[in-house]
């Protein structure tokens, strides 16, 4: 069965610094994929970035980079200059079957993350 | 603007009584899924659905029923069998012909409480 770890309940970055927020999965798996997702304090869930087993480089999307490494089945989520509008919390997520359909998702616990002014 | 819409936003239900939440998307999507989420907690998987008038249990279905009549919309049904039901429901859809790299979208959420 997957699993996905985020062992980080809260965090606190102060503003325009870097931060990173870790994840860690388990899969029997060679193909699946990994989310990040952001939820403000209203509920939604916000889609931030993905990464595929098979892709060779990191992803980036705007401020948002993910630290992939296969070996140690993790997959960080780095956020740059961070901005008071980050404070949320962040889920990692996998999706088994990269050439699949089959479309369950197994969500972490998920991690605070609070922007000091 | 395409989106998924849940309905209501909060929802009181009696004991012994079943509730139903809506969802609807005009996205297009062929699957979609309802999750369940405690507080401080991640999301729980309870029900998806890859096509009309099919679906598989998640992780935590018992009390709690789905149908799925028409690919744009996936109503959750929390019958009285659900003995904790207080918690925050997402209903997420996803296009399946385009990959498996494609996220989820996401609802806003039903906020449903026992009085």
């Amino acid at each position: 069965a997957q699993k996905i770890t985020q062992t980080q309940p809260g965090m606190f970055v102060q503003e325009k610094e870097a931060v990173t927020l870790d994840c860690t999965y388990d899969t029997s798996d060679q193909s699946y994929g990994l989310f990040w997702y952001k939820q403000p304090s209203s509920g939604e869930m916000i889609f931030l970035i993905y990464q595929g087993s098979y892709d060779e480089q990191n992803a980036t999307e705007g401020r948002y980079s993910l630290n992939f490494q296969k070996a140690r089945k993790s997959a960080n989520l780095v956020i740059s200059a961070s901005q008071l509008g980050d404070s949320a919390m962040y889920f990692c997520a996998m999706r088994e079957g990269y050439n699949t359909n089959a479309g369950k998702s197994t969500f972490g616990d998920g991690t605070t993350l609070t922007v000091k002014p | 603007d395409g989106g998924i819409t849940q309905s209501p936003k909060y929802l009181f239900r009696k004991e012994g009584q079943n509730v139903t939440l809506s969802c609807e998307q005009n996205l297009n999507h062929d699957a979609m899924y309802w999750y369940r989420q405690d507080p401080g907690q991640g999301l729980r998987l309870i029900y998806y659905s890859q096509i009309v008038n099919d679906f598989q249990k998640g992780d935590i279905a018992e009390g709690y029923s789905v149908s799925r009549e028409k690919k744009e919309s996936f109503p959750l049904t929390v019958t009285s069998a659900q003995k904790n039901p207080t918690a925050f429901y997402l209903c997420a859809s996803r296009p399946t012909q385009e990959g498996s790299n494609q996220p989820q979208h996401f609802g806003d959420g039903t906020r449903l409480s026992i009085l």
